[in-house]
């Protein structure tokens, strides 16, 4: 099957957790895509890394990469409930390409 | 803020039928996406394009076709709507090909009976 057209994962967590969604992909890339989508709208960025970063913040959102394994992941510092969306990672693929990691579907429950 | 308008926001079509959905951006972006989203999965790509009138296949461009006749647009056809087309699709753009974030519109949901 196709990298991302896997069912979405589902995490269920209380207020105040930490949390982290992993990603691997298959393909040589330089930059991982970090996209939170809330119902009904599309993806918006939250976080963008690149492989001489490493490790990247943003707020309570923290991103790693490491090229050697080909994975990503992204946690949340005590998240809220505000922060319940479904997760994707992407990355390019070369020749222009964007494609899309399965996701992770987050409810966080007071 | 970067903008990506998609219309119309729903549609219904016909099996058979031919639909074609319409994407503008006044982003001044070089590279244009389109997605499907299937309910409680992720999003595949189907047409990309990085300059206007070219488009190129994505993973799953059988049953659709691409036009790009100008920067600002990117419309996504489809010749003969099946029951399986029924999803959400998505338009994106962005500056910089795989390198920069994408910039999403509000998704177009067809369902298709």
């Amino acid at each position: 099957s196709q990298w991302g057209e896997e069912n979405l994962q589902a995490l269920s967590i209380q207020e105040g957790e930490d949390v982290t969604m992993n990603c691997s992909y298959k393909t040589y890339t330089t930059v991982v895509h970090w996209y939170r989508q809330d119902s009904g709208r599309g993806p918006a960025l939250i976080i963008l890394i690149r492989s001489n970063e490493r490790e990247k913040r943003s707020g309570r959102l923290r991103a790693t990469l490491d090229t050697s394994s080909q994975s990503s992941s992204l946690s949340i510092t005590a998240a809220q409930c505000e922060d319940t969306a479904v997760y994707f990672c992407a990355v390019g693929t070369g020749g222009y390409k964007v494609v899309f990691g399965s996701g992770t579907r987050l409810l966080v429950s007071p | 803020e970067a903008a990506v308008t998609q219309s119309p926001r729903s549609k219904v079509a016909v099996t058979g039928g031919k639909v074609t959905l319409s994407c503008h951006q006044t982003n001044n972006h070089d590279y244009m996406y389109w997605y499907r989203q299937d309910t409680g999965h992720g999003l595949r790509l189907i047409h990309y394009s990085y300059v206007a009138d070219s488009t190129e296949k994505g993973d799953i461009p059988d049953g659709y076709k691409a036009s790009r006749p100008s920067q600002e647009n990117f419309s996504l056809i489809l010749e003969l709507a099946s029951l399986s087309q029924t999803a959400v699709y998505f338009c994106a753009s962005t500056s910089g090909g795989g390198n920069e974030r994408l910039f999403f519109g509000h998704g177009t949901k067809l369902s298709v009976l």
